[in-house]
């Protein structure tokens, strides 16, 4: 099946400081991408939607500021935490669709500690 | 009120065992659904796709009732190996996908 990459797979960083996430579609051109934070036993809750070459739709209650999504290519996207601080440390996803598809394919995920 | 709702668990059977798991979801325009499997501290998986008709893969069968909103998955013969948490995936008309919380199995020896 297709493959997504995503790295870091594990972060620590000091409070304040940016963190940057990116997502690769390594055997397909993924038009979209979706990212996703997950909190210990809750579920996956769905941050932005980015297009390629376009502005990212953020979800109700995601602040675009903080979160900063870049999907310059169809193969890329990156997600920056800036100034992050402890409440955001969280498990990030991406995860990646081929032009209309229905399938999503994900990343293995990030793991951000911040101190 | 959550979009898609399933009950967490634990699910506790052993090997050999038939479990069954449910997931309601409230927006009737949603469009296509799934399961996903999700290990401890890794990505979620897909595990299958559902249908009205009702799909089978192996051990495991799907079934979605559109009247009800409602969505099943059922795993005959438990292994060891399913001890994980399936999450119940609905594909908004946008083409979001929004997760259930999920339930948790585990398969005791």
């Amino acid at each position: 099946g297709a493959v997504v990459s995503q790295h870091p797979s594990w972060v620590i960083c000091k409070s304040g400081t940016s963190v940057k996430i990116e997502c690769r579609s390594l055997d397909f051109q993924a038009t979209t991408m979706f990212w996703y934070r997950q909190f210990p036993k809750q579920s996956l809750m769905l941050m932005a939607t980015s297009n390629e070459g376009s502005k990212a739709t953020y979800e109700q209650g995601v602040e675009k500021d903080k979160f900063l999504i870049n999907h310059a290519s169809l193969t890329l996207s990156t997600l920056t935490v800036t100034s992050a601080h402890p409440e955001d440390s969280s498990f990030y996803i991406c995860s990646a669709r081929e032009g209309l598809k229905n399938i999503q394919y994900f990343g293995a995920g990030t793991r951000l500690s911040v101190l | 009120r959550k979009e898609v709702e399933q009950d967490p668990g634990p699910f506790n059977v052993p090997e050999g065992a038939t479990v069954a798991f449910n997931c309601t979801y409230s927006n009737s325009a949603s469009q296509s659904f799934f399961w996903y499997r999700q290990d401890c501290r890794k990505e979620p998986k897909l595990l299958m796709s559902v249908y009205s008709s009702g799909n089978e893969d192996g051990r495991f069968t799907a079934q979605l009732n559109r009247a009800s909103q409602y969505i099943s998955l059922l795993i005959r013969d438990s292994k060891l190996s399913d001890s994980a948490t399936y999450l119940c995936v609905v594909n908004r008309n946008t083409g979001k996908l929004i997760f259930g919380q999920g339930t948790t199995l585990q398969v005791k020896p």
